[in-house]
């Protein structure tokens, strides 16, 4: 079965901790996606990856890190520094970038911070 | 910078009636164009594209969509919704050029309740 995974589905986390949350894809696409959903916000982009051991800030990184160091990996990081970081977060893959390739997205994980 | 924008932030109809949901964006060069659709519970997954050719297409679950250049709009239509339709719809943009050519700018959604 091919797809996106992203685990866990709920984080809870106190303020001040790091977190990272998990994204896995076996579509052997090259390109990968973080997108932070708020109520009412839409989709707004944190980071992407074009590749393997590349990546660029989206429109919102501030209080994000990622890496991607495996084609099929690309775990974000919220870190303490993130100033509101509850938020539903989703992962998405295409087979490279560019706005001709479909995004496929993950189920999604919800995080709060209590 | 591109931006889209949705004008209804909830819409509420009755099964068997139509469905437009407005999407406008605010960019003037060559663009390609999605309606994403989010059911509860549900990964967010593609309903239909635009990259050329003729302007009115065809997605899943009888969706259509125009893409009207001049007024920079790609609407969403149905003709009869159904209960399951019920969902969260995103337009989204992609510009193809000035850099960003790979990114997805998402509208705020049009959360759509239909009563059975």
């Amino acid at each position: 079965d091919g797809g996106i995974t992203q685990s866990p589905k709920y984080l809870f986390r106190k303020e001040g901790q790091n977190v990272t949350l998990s994204c896995e894809q076996n579509l052997n696409h090259d390109a990968m996606y973080w997108y932070r959903q708020d109520p009412g916000q839409g989709l707004r982009l944190i980071y992407y990856s074009q590749i393997v051991n590349d990546f660029q800030k989206g429109d919102i990184a501030e209080g994000y890190s990622v890496s991607r160091e495996k084609k099929e990996s690309f775990p974000l990081t919220v870190t303490s520094a993130q100033k509101n970081p509850t938020a539903f977060y989703l992962c998405a893959s295409s087979i490279r970038t560019g706005g001709y390739n479909e995004q496929f997205f993950g189920p999604g994980t919800r995080l709060t911070v209590l | 910078a591109q931006s889209v924008s949705q004008h209804n932030h909830h819409v509420i109809l009755s099964e068997a009636a139509s469905l437009e949901l407005g999407c406008n964006y605010s960019y003037g060069g060559t663009v390609n164009l999605f309606w994403y659709v989010q059911y509860p519970g549900q990964h967010l997954q593609l309903l239909l594209k635009y990259f050329s050719g003729d302007p009115l297409v065809k997605g899943i679950k009888g969706f259509e969509a125009e893409f009207i250049k001049s007024k920079f709009s790609f609407n969403l239509r149905k003709p009869s919704v159904q209960w399951s339709d019920t969902a969260e719809y995103f337009c989204a943009v992609n510009a193809l050029s000035g850099g960003s050519n790979y990114k997805l700018t998402f509208g705020k959604g049009t959360l759509l309740t239909v009563n059975p």
